[in-house]
This record gives structure tokens, sequence and C-alpha cells, in this order.
């Protein structure tokens, strides 16, 4: 079935770090492929998605490249701050309502 | 600004209990779900709902069950509560079923601890 994994955390960087949270899938047909985060005490939100191939999403200096060849989907970011600290889930749509989602990965970043 | 709202942030009940959790939106959406969240298990869908009246199971119903009366409201009941179903609870709502427009949108988390 389909599946979303993502790299095993805590992933702890200091701050000016570049980031990289790694996601891969497995799923038939063509999904949509998301990053959501959560935020100590919150709700998760969307961080940013991608709808096709070769797409690359992006938000608040964070940005992933759907890689259809390798199935993979990775955040990356050039220099992360204290405020980036939170839990990242990679998600995926394959069909219809309903998303198949990563173990999630918390990022910490120490000043 | 959209909204998902919860009715508790923290509940603590004992076993046996009927336990009630409610979410509402307020963005006239279709979908709507029932997550629990455990440390290392990520998020699993327990129940969903794309419209008033409907409900399809998730990957984990057991022990749950849901209303969907109004379209802005869905309830999560536990009929019997236990400990294993100490959790973060999450209500998240979308507004189509065409996957780039599946962005869902979540609630601030019901967290439950049954004694």
């Amino acid at each position: 079935g389909d599946s979303v994994t993502q790299m095993e955390g805590p992933v702890t960087l200091s701050e000016e770090a570049f980031l990289t949270i790694n996601c891969t899938y497995t799923a038939t047909g063509y999904p949509s492929l998301f990053w959501y985060v959560q935020y100590p005490g919150e709700g998760l939100q969307l961080l940013l998605k991608a709808t096709k191939a070769d797409d690359k999403g992006s938000n608040k200096g964070f940005e992933a490249t759907y890689r259809k060849e390798t199935t993979s989907f990775h955040l990356e970011k050039g220099s992360v701050q204290v405020s980036d600290s939170a839990v990242y889930f990679c998600a995926l749509t394959p069909w219809g309502y309903q998303l198949i989602w990563g173990a999630g990965t918390k990022l910490i970043i120490k000043p | 600004d959209v909204k998902v709202t919860q009715s508790s942030r923290y509940l603590v009940k004992r076993t046996g209990e009927k336990v009630f959790l409610e979410c509402v939106q307020d963005m006239d959406h279709e979908n709507m779900f029932w997550y629990r969240q455990d440390p290392g298990l990520g998020l699993r869908l327990i129940y969903f709902s794309y419209d008033v009246k409907m409900k399809e199971k998730g990957d984990i119903p057991e022990g749950y069950s849901v209303s969907r009366e109004k379209k802005e409201r869905f309830s999560l009941i536990l009929e019997s509560a236990s400990t294993n179903q100490t959790s973060m609870y999450l209500c998240a709502s979308s507004f189509s079923d065409r996957p780039s427009y599946n962005e869902q949108f979540f609630g601030p988390g019901t967290r439950l601890t049954v004694l």
C-alpha cells in the first residue's frame, strides 16, 4: 500500500545551520505531496505542497522538490532559526479525501 | 481567518467513562477528520466524514464512534474509555476531494488522559 517514510528524529542543529529532513514515499499513480509543521502546543498547519513531478513547494524559507524518479520530497532550509523548532510531517494524498502520513521528525534548533 | 476549534485542550477521564470530543469548523468544509497522535506513530486516522450524517472508518476505528449532524460539527465518542486511549486527538477539515486542493486545516488538539 501507499506509505511515507521520514528520517527519524530528533534532529538537533545550531542556529543558521542548513537543514535537510528526508522524506521518501511509495505510491501508485500521481500523488500530491505535503509538508506540515506542528509547533509546540499547537495543531498541524500546512507548510508547503507540490502536486506534480518536478514541482517545487516553498514557504517561510523552506523548500521541497517533488522527485518522481527517486520518490522523494526532502525538506530543506538554508539557515534555520530557533523559531523553526517543531515537528515536521511529510504526507501524500494518493486519492480522494485521505492523507497518508509519515511518523514526523522533531527538529530542535539551539541558539 | 479559517478556524477549527476543539472543545477542550486537556481532558482527564476515568476508565469506563463515556467521553465526547467536539470539533467545529467555520470554513463550510465538506470533509472532516479525527486523528490520534502518538509519539513515533505519527497521525493515525480514526474516522472521517465527507458529508452530513456520512462517516467512514479510518485505520483505527475500534473503540470509537462519531457523529456528524451538522456540516460544521464533528464529534468523536469514546463509548467506554480505556487507558490505551490516552493520546492527543486532532480534528481536521478540508474543502475538496481533489488532491491538489486537499489541504487539511487542523484544530489545536485535545490531550486526553484516561486514568
